[in-house]
Protein backbone atom coordinates (compact mmCIF):
# COMPACT_ATOMS: atom_id res chain seq x y z
CA UNK A 1 0.00 0.00 0.00
CA UNK A 2 1.01 3.88 -0.82
CA UNK A 3 1.60 5.87 2.01
CA UNK A 4 -0.12 8.59 -0.09
CA UNK A 5 -3.02 7.43 -2.47
CA UNK A 6 -4.61 10.08 -4.84
CA UNK A 7 -7.24 9.26 -7.79
CA UNK A 8 -5.26 10.35 -11.19
CA UNK A 9 -8.44 11.28 -13.20
CA UNK A 10 -8.54 13.03 -15.40
CA UNK A 11 -11.23 14.91 -14.05
CA UNK A 12 -13.64 17.33 -16.34
CA UNK A 13 -15.94 19.31 -14.47
CA UNK A 14 -18.04 22.91 -16.19
CA UNK A 15 -16.79 26.51 -15.89
CA UNK A 16 -18.15 27.33 -12.07
CA UNK A 17 -18.60 23.91 -11.09
CA UNK A 18 -17.17 23.08 -7.14
CA UNK A 19 -14.27 20.90 -7.49
CA UNK A 20 -13.37 18.28 -4.35
CA UNK A 21 -9.92 16.84 -4.95
CA UNK A 22 -8.49 14.43 -2.43
CA UNK A 23 -5.83 12.17 -0.75
CA UNK A 24 -5.94 9.41 1.79
CA UNK A 25 -2.99 8.55 3.33
CA UNK A 26 -1.37 5.71 5.40
CA UNK A 27 0.97 7.68 7.83
CA UNK A 28 -0.44 8.35 10.89
CA UNK A 29 3.15 11.04 11.93
CA UNK A 30 2.10 13.28 9.25
CA UNK A 31 1.57 16.49 10.41
CA UNK A 32 2.30 18.50 7.12
CA UNK A 33 -0.29 18.89 4.13
CA UNK A 34 -0.06 20.87 1.16
CA UNK A 35 -1.27 20.92 -2.20
CA UNK A 36 0.79 21.47 -5.33
CA UNK A 37 -0.61 22.82 -8.61
CA UNK A 38 1.47 21.66 -11.85
CA UNK A 39 0.42 23.24 -15.30
CA UNK A 40 2.21 21.40 -18.37
CA UNK A 41 5.25 21.41 -18.61
CA UNK A 42 6.06 23.49 -15.46
CA UNK A 43 7.41 22.97 -11.87
CA UNK A 44 4.81 22.09 -9.40
CA UNK A 45 3.77 25.38 -7.62
CA UNK A 46 2.82 25.49 -4.06
CA UNK A 47 -1.28 26.05 -3.45
CA UNK A 48 -1.92 25.90 0.38
CA UNK A 49 0.50 24.45 3.19
CA UNK A 50 -1.55 23.38 6.62
CA UNK A 51 -0.46 22.01 9.66
CA UNK A 52 -2.23 19.16 11.50
CA UNK A 53 -6.41 19.50 11.06
CA UNK A 54 -9.07 21.61 10.45
CA UNK A 55 -9.50 24.27 6.81
CA UNK A 56 -7.81 26.76 5.68
CA UNK A 57 -8.95 29.26 2.99
CA UNK A 58 -7.42 31.37 -0.05
CA UNK A 59 -9.12 33.01 -1.83
CA UNK A 60 -11.30 30.27 -4.26
CA UNK A 61 -9.42 27.37 -2.44
CA UNK A 62 -10.08 25.46 0.56
CA UNK A 63 -8.08 23.20 2.24
CA UNK A 64 -9.30 20.60 4.12
CA UNK A 65 -7.85 17.85 6.60
CA UNK A 66 -9.40 15.23 8.73
CA UNK A 67 -6.23 13.51 10.65
CA UNK A 68 -8.84 10.81 12.51
CA UNK A 69 -9.82 9.62 8.86
CA UNK A 70 -6.44 10.02 7.18
CA UNK A 71 -7.94 11.79 4.72
CA UNK A 72 -7.64 15.20 3.32
CA UNK A 73 -9.12 17.35 0.04
CA UNK A 74 -8.53 20.39 -1.67
CA UNK A 75 -11.95 22.33 -3.06
CA UNK A 76 -12.15 24.88 -5.99
CA UNK A 77 -14.86 27.01 -5.82
CA UNK A 78 -15.92 28.34 -8.79
CA UNK A 79 -13.56 26.70 -10.82
CA UNK A 80 -11.70 28.36 -13.96
CA UNK A 81 -10.27 27.29 -17.36
CA UNK A 82 -7.16 28.79 -15.89
CA UNK A 83 -7.56 26.38 -13.00
CA UNK A 84 -7.04 23.18 -15.45
CA UNK A 85 -3.61 21.87 -14.44
CA UNK A 86 -2.20 18.26 -12.37
CA UNK A 87 -2.72 18.77 -8.72
CA UNK A 88 -0.80 16.99 -6.22
CA UNK A 89 -1.57 16.26 -2.14
CA UNK A 90 2.32 16.37 -0.67
CA UNK A 91 2.63 15.64 3.25
CA UNK A 92 5.50 15.21 5.74
CA UNK A 93 6.04 14.54 9.53
CA UNK A 94 6.88 17.51 11.70
CA UNK A 95 10.38 17.45 13.47
CA UNK A 96 12.94 19.99 11.66
CA UNK A 97 13.16 18.80 8.04
CA UNK A 98 11.23 15.84 6.79
CA UNK A 99 11.27 14.16 3.74
CA UNK A 100 7.72 15.06 1.52
CA UNK A 101 5.65 12.44 0.19
CA UNK A 102 3.88 13.16 -3.04
CA UNK A 103 0.90 11.85 -4.35
CA UNK A 104 0.51 10.94 -8.29
CA UNK A 105 -1.67 13.93 -8.79
CA UNK A 106 -5.14 14.09 -10.39
CA UNK A 107 -5.26 16.34 -13.72
CA UNK A 108 -8.24 18.26 -13.68
CA UNK A 109 -9.82 19.89 -16.67
CA UNK A 110 -12.21 22.82 -16.14
CA UNK A 111 -14.43 23.32 -19.82
CA UNK A 112 -15.57 26.72 -20.55
CA UNK B 1 9.44 32.67 -2.33
CA UNK B 2 12.27 31.99 -4.26
CA UNK B 3 13.15 32.07 -8.32
CA UNK B 4 14.53 29.06 -9.58
CA UNK B 5 15.87 28.30 -13.26
CA UNK B 6 17.16 24.63 -14.95
CA UNK B 7 19.21 24.22 -17.67
CA UNK B 8 18.28 22.38 -19.81
CA UNK B 9 14.57 22.42 -20.08
CA UNK B 10 14.66 19.65 -22.39
CA UNK B 11 16.95 17.35 -24.03
CA UNK B 12 16.94 13.82 -26.09
CA UNK B 13 20.34 11.57 -25.29
CA UNK B 14 21.93 8.88 -26.81
CA UNK B 15 22.08 5.68 -24.42
CA UNK B 16 24.95 5.25 -22.62
CA UNK B 17 25.59 9.12 -22.67
CA UNK B 18 25.10 11.45 -19.41
CA UNK B 19 23.86 14.41 -18.88
CA UNK B 20 24.54 17.28 -16.71
CA UNK B 21 21.56 19.65 -15.19
CA UNK B 22 22.04 22.36 -13.76
CA UNK B 23 19.84 24.35 -11.19
CA UNK B 24 20.55 27.96 -9.80
CA UNK B 25 18.67 29.62 -7.22
CA UNK B 26 17.97 33.65 -7.02
CA UNK B 27 18.63 33.46 -3.22
CA UNK B 28 20.94 31.54 -1.02
CA UNK B 29 19.34 28.34 0.31
CA UNK B 30 20.44 25.54 2.55
CA UNK B 31 18.59 22.37 1.07
CA UNK B 32 18.18 22.22 -2.10
CA UNK B 33 16.59 18.60 -3.40
CA UNK B 34 16.61 16.83 -6.47
CA UNK B 35 13.41 14.80 -7.52
CA UNK B 36 12.12 12.22 -10.23
CA UNK B 37 8.69 13.00 -12.05
CA UNK B 38 8.44 9.64 -14.04
CA UNK B 39 4.89 9.18 -16.41
CA UNK B 40 1.69 7.90 -13.66
CA UNK B 41 4.11 8.08 -10.86
CA UNK B 42 4.16 10.72 -7.95
CA UNK B 43 7.40 13.13 -7.50
CA UNK B 44 10.45 10.96 -6.34
CA UNK B 45 13.10 12.41 -4.44
CA UNK B 46 16.29 11.23 -5.57
CA UNK B 47 18.78 13.17 -3.35
CA UNK B 48 19.16 15.80 -0.95
CA UNK B 49 21.28 18.38 -1.25
CA UNK B 50 23.14 20.61 1.01
CA UNK B 51 26.30 22.97 0.68
CA UNK B 52 29.04 21.98 2.39
CA UNK B 53 28.60 18.53 2.93
CA UNK B 54 27.49 15.07 0.68
CA UNK B 55 24.51 14.51 -1.11
CA UNK B 56 22.06 12.27 0.91
CA UNK B 57 20.66 9.74 -1.68
CA UNK B 58 17.31 8.14 -1.04
CA UNK B 59 17.03 4.28 -1.49
CA UNK B 60 16.61 2.78 -4.79
CA UNK B 61 19.26 6.09 -6.02
CA UNK B 62 23.25 5.71 -5.78
CA UNK B 63 25.84 8.45 -6.17
CA UNK B 64 27.42 6.77 -9.10
CA UNK B 65 24.44 7.03 -11.27
CA UNK B 66 23.22 10.89 -10.19
CA UNK B 67 26.51 12.49 -9.29
CA UNK B 68 25.13 15.72 -7.76
CA UNK B 69 27.56 18.56 -6.40
CA UNK B 70 26.90 21.75 -4.60
CA UNK B 71 29.21 24.14 -4.29
CA UNK B 72 27.65 27.32 -2.88
CA UNK B 73 24.17 28.57 -1.40
CA UNK B 74 22.31 29.13 -4.90
CA UNK B 75 23.53 26.64 -7.32
CA UNK B 76 23.86 23.01 -7.77
CA UNK B 77 23.96 20.46 -10.57
CA UNK B 78 22.45 16.60 -11.07
CA UNK B 79 24.26 14.42 -13.25
CA UNK B 80 22.86 11.19 -15.18
CA UNK B 81 24.90 8.92 -15.73
CA UNK B 82 25.40 6.31 -18.66
CA UNK B 83 21.92 6.85 -19.14
CA UNK B 84 19.31 4.15 -20.62
CA UNK B 85 15.92 4.58 -22.07
CA UNK B 86 14.57 3.86 -18.46
CA UNK B 87 15.87 7.19 -16.79
CA UNK B 88 13.37 9.16 -19.43
CA UNK B 89 11.90 11.58 -17.33
CA UNK B 90 11.27 14.88 -15.83
CA UNK B 91 13.96 15.93 -13.43
CA UNK B 92 13.44 18.90 -11.07
CA UNK B 93 15.42 20.59 -7.95
CA UNK B 94 13.44 22.20 -5.39
CA UNK B 95 14.48 24.54 -2.39
CA UNK B 96 13.16 25.13 0.82
CA UNK B 97 10.24 27.62 2.02
CA UNK B 98 10.59 29.48 4.85
CA UNK B 99 8.25 27.43 6.58
CA UNK B 100 9.03 23.55 7.87
CA UNK B 101 8.80 21.24 4.74
CA UNK B 102 7.63 24.01 2.26
CA UNK B 103 9.32 23.35 -1.01
CA UNK B 104 9.57 25.27 -4.08
CA UNK B 105 10.47 24.29 -7.32
CA UNK B 106 12.37 24.84 -10.85
CA UNK B 107 10.40 24.48 -14.16
CA UNK B 108 11.63 20.78 -14.63
CA UNK B 109 14.31 19.35 -17.23
CA UNK B 110 12.74 16.93 -19.83
CA UNK B 111 14.85 14.10 -20.11
CA UNK B 112 14.51 11.74 -23.29
CA UNK B 113 16.71 8.75 -23.67
CA UNK B 114 17.22 6.89 -27.01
Amino acid sequence: QKEVEQDPGPLSVPEGAIVSLNCTYSNSAFQYFMWYRQYSRKGPELLMYTYSSGNKEDGRFTAQVDKSSKYISLFIRDSQPSDSATYLCAMSRAGGYQKVTFGIGTKLQVIP
Amino acid sequence: SAVISQKPSRDICQRGTSLTIQCQVDSQVTMMFWYRQQPGQSLTLIATANQGSEATYESGFVIDKFPISRPNLTFSTLTVSNMSPEDSSIYLCSVEGTSDNEQFFGPGTRLTVL
